[in-house]
């Protein structure tokens, strides 16, 4: 079974910096989907990024880009130039693209504050 | 277009008594999906319906929940009994159908937030 790890339970940025969230994951299968998810706080959860297996170039989303590196099966989120409105829950899920497999295995959150 | 909701925002019991949670997908997500997060841990998947058949049940975690989804439109969580470790954040989200697995964005619900004493 595939599990996803997020070993930073709490993170803190000031506000036009630059933090980067960590996740780790672990599977045996080639090709997947990996996502990072933002639960604001009392709203929510919102897909931030996604990043398919198979494509070695990292996605990136206007300030939130990723380091895929798929040997090392790290999958880190990194936030550029933080603004208040980025402090939320951030969750790393994985998804498998086997026949009938479409469930979420997320890991254990990390609430990013932003200072001003 | 409206997104997933769920009712009721917040839900307060005594153990021993039961709770039913709703959740209302995306007008025309075939999928639906049900999720908890219990007592700050990761999100864990719970089950997984197509229109009102369960595709993937698998994360249910006992025969004290009951998933429904009659119609094929909003879908209903029972817990009966609740104990006290079912407390935590029930959440549901939903996607399209399409042939395309890569292309089944799931779109979350606010959650609903279900605390046992």
């Amino acid at each position: 079974a595939q599990t996803v790890t997020q070993s930073q339970p709490e993170m803190s940025v000031q506000e036009a910096e630059t933090v980067t969230l960590s996740c780790t994951y672990d599977t045996s299968e080639s090709d997947y989907y990996l996502f990072w998810y933002k639960q604001p706080p009392s709203r929510q959860m919102i897909l931030v990024i996604r990043q398919e297996a198979y494509k070695q170039q990292n996605a990136t989303e206007n300030r939130f880009s990723v380091n895929f590196q798929k040997a090392a099966k790290s999958f880190s989120l990194k936030i550029s130039d933080s603004q208040l409105g980025d402090a939320a829950m951030y969750f790393c899920a994985y998804r498998s693209l086997g026949q009938g497999a479409q469930k979420l295995v997320f890991g254990q959150g990390t609430r990013l504050t932003i200072n001003p | 277009e409206a997104g997933v909701t769920q009712f009721p925002s917040h839900s307060v019991i005594e153990k021993g008594q039961t709770v039913t949670l709703r959740c209302d997908p995306i007008s025309g997500h075939d999928n639906l999906y049900w999720y908890r997060r219990v007592m700050g841990k990761e999100i864990k998947f719970l089950l997984h319906f197509v229109k009102e058949s369960k595709q993937d049940e698998s994360g249910m975690p006992n025969n004290r929940f009951l998933a429904e989804r009659t119609g094929g439109t909003y879908s209903t969580l029972k817990v009966q009994p609740a104990e006290l470790e079912d407390s935590g954040v029930y959440f549901c989200a939903s996607s399209h159908p399409s042939r395309d697995r890569r292309r089944n964005e799931q779109y979350f619900g606010p959650g609903t937030r279900l605390t046992v004493t």
